[in-house]
């Protein structure tokens, strides 16, 4: 079955980095757009990233462009948030999540269980 | 940016119900609108895609209808398994786009 497994989140201090990771399994990574899609505590969704299905088109929410950086690896079935430049604002939980096909205008149809990255002094 | 506005932001009602819940967008989205149930601690499912389409494994007490500009989102006879929060996605346009969500309870 298709699953999507994030990891990689913590507790960092502002300015800190972190890198995100989400494996996929039962399906084709190579075939999707995968996005990350935040949710702050008890606040509801943002869109932040994705990546094309060859990995040679990101694209970024203003909120985090210049400091998130998205990549992939499908030999690996294997999809990277890279945080830069962390922010109290940026504290939230991040889903990675597979587009229903292999375009960018598609409906989001499996979501990780999300990872929870926590920013503060 | 496209804005999504749904309405109401909460609602209470009772098992056997039929609710409705409104999403409004900013501009015309040519049909490309998502709902998902997001339970606590859990991450979004998908219900309804291109508006109207039920996605695999739903029940068919959830449909959606609407164009353009206005959505809806029934659940009919509502189970408790239904009580959840609902959120409303478009995807005509980057950034993806989400309502503020309507979360139903129990009455």
């Amino acid at each position: 079955q298709v699953q999507l497994v994030e990891s990689g989140g913590g507790l960092v201090k502002p300015g800190d980095s972190l890198r995100l990771s989400c494996e996929v399994s039962g399906f084709s990574l190579s075939g999707h757009f995968v996005s990350w899609i935040r949710q702050a505590p008890g606040k509801g969704l943002e869109w932040i990233s994705y990546s094309s299905a060859s990995g040679d088109i990101r694209k970024y929410a203003d909120s985090v462009k210049g400091r998130f950086a998205v990549s992939r690896d499908n030999a690996k079935s294997s999809v990277f948030l890279q945080l830069n430049s962390l922010r109290v604002e940026d504290t939230a939980v991040y889903f990675c999540v597979r587009h229903g096909c292999s375009s960018e205008w598609c409906e989001l149809d499996y979501w990780g269980q999300g990872t929870p990255v926590t920013v503060a002094s | 940016d496209i804005q999504m506005t749904q309405s109401p932001s909460a609602l209470s009602a009772s098992v056997g119900d039929t609710v409705i819940i409104t999403c409004r967008a900013s501009q015309n989205l040519n049909a490309w609108l998502a709902w998902y149930q997001q339970k606590p601690g859990n991450a979004p499912r998908l219900l309804i895609y291109k508006t109207s389409k039920l996605e695999s494994s739903v029940t068919s007490r959830f449909s959606g209808n609407g164009s353009g500009t206005e959505f809806t989102l029934t659940i009919s006879s509502l189970q408790p398994d239904d009580f959840a929060t609902y959120y409303c996605q478009q995807y005509n346009n980057y950034p993806l786009t989400f309502g503020g969500g309507t979360k139903v309870d129990i009455k």
